[in-house]
């Protein structure tokens, strides 16, 4: 495709239930990010995959939050046992990987996630 | 710990106005330095960056920041202002050697026509 795709645009859950949020980066990039956006806020990093491995995981916020990237392609984040304080909009970006750091990252429309 | 702050929440401003963004970052590094706007209805998408060379740098739609590392800012600014400019800005650091960035809160800029 031509740009990242995030798929649900919209999740509606109840508090402690499982959902699963999934990103389509742009083809051939290798670097995928993950942001939580809460209202009024800017995006917060959450997790960093270069290729298949989590390259940094430093902003998962505790043990109920997953995220996966098992071909170097797609990427799935797992939230468990939700609650109220998960809904935000996760944002989901791409790049090309190629100059650590400087890379411009490719953003995705997002999921809005709210736990009822 | 990398931190970012943006002073200004929303500014206001008529169509042929000049602009500045007020951006200010805590980083213990050398830093890269980067500008995105979220347009109404759109996905965040980058303006421009700074990681190394010229401190001045230009980006998309007339836009431009300065890199001043003795304050530690990196101000974003536009000569003349469009109404079509309305949006939210965000300013975010990232290290050399991370993948991530850390973004500031955001400052919502309205033009009025």
């Amino acid at each position: 495709g031509a740009g990242v795709s995030q798929t649900p645009s919209n999740k509606v859950t109840e508090k402690g239930k499982y959902v699963e949020l999934r990103c389509d980066p742009i083809s051939g990039h290798t670097a995928l990010y993950w942001y939580r956006q809460s209202l009024g806020q800017g995006p917060e990093f959450l997790i960093y995959f270069q290729g298949t491995g989590a390259a940094d995981d430093s902003g998962l916020p505790n043990d109920r939050f997953f995220a996966v990237r098992p071909e170097g392609s797609v990427s799935t984040l797992k939230i468990q046992r939700t609650e109220r304080g998960d809904s935000a909009v996760y944002l989901c970006a791409s790049s090309a990987g190629t100059a650590y750091g400087t890379d411009t990252q490719y953003f995705g429309p997002g999921t809005r996630l709210t736990v009822l | 710990a990398q931190s970012v702050s943006q002073h200004n929440h929303h500014v206001i401003l008529s169509e042929a106005a000049s602009l500045e963004l007020g951006c200010n970052y805590s980083y213990g590094g050398t830093v890269n330095l980067f500008w995105y706007v979220q347009y109404p209805g759109q996905h965040l998408q980058l303006l421009l960056k700074y990681f190394s060379g010229d401190p001045l740098v230009k980006g998309i739609k007339g836009f431009e920041a300065e890199f001043i590392k003795s304050k530690f800012s990196f101000n974003l600014r536009k000569p003349s202002v469009q109404w079509s400019d309305t949006a939210e800005y965000f300013c975010a650091v990232g290290g050399t050697n991370a993948g991530k960035s850390t973004f500031g809160d955001g400052t919502t800029l309205t033009v009025k026509p």
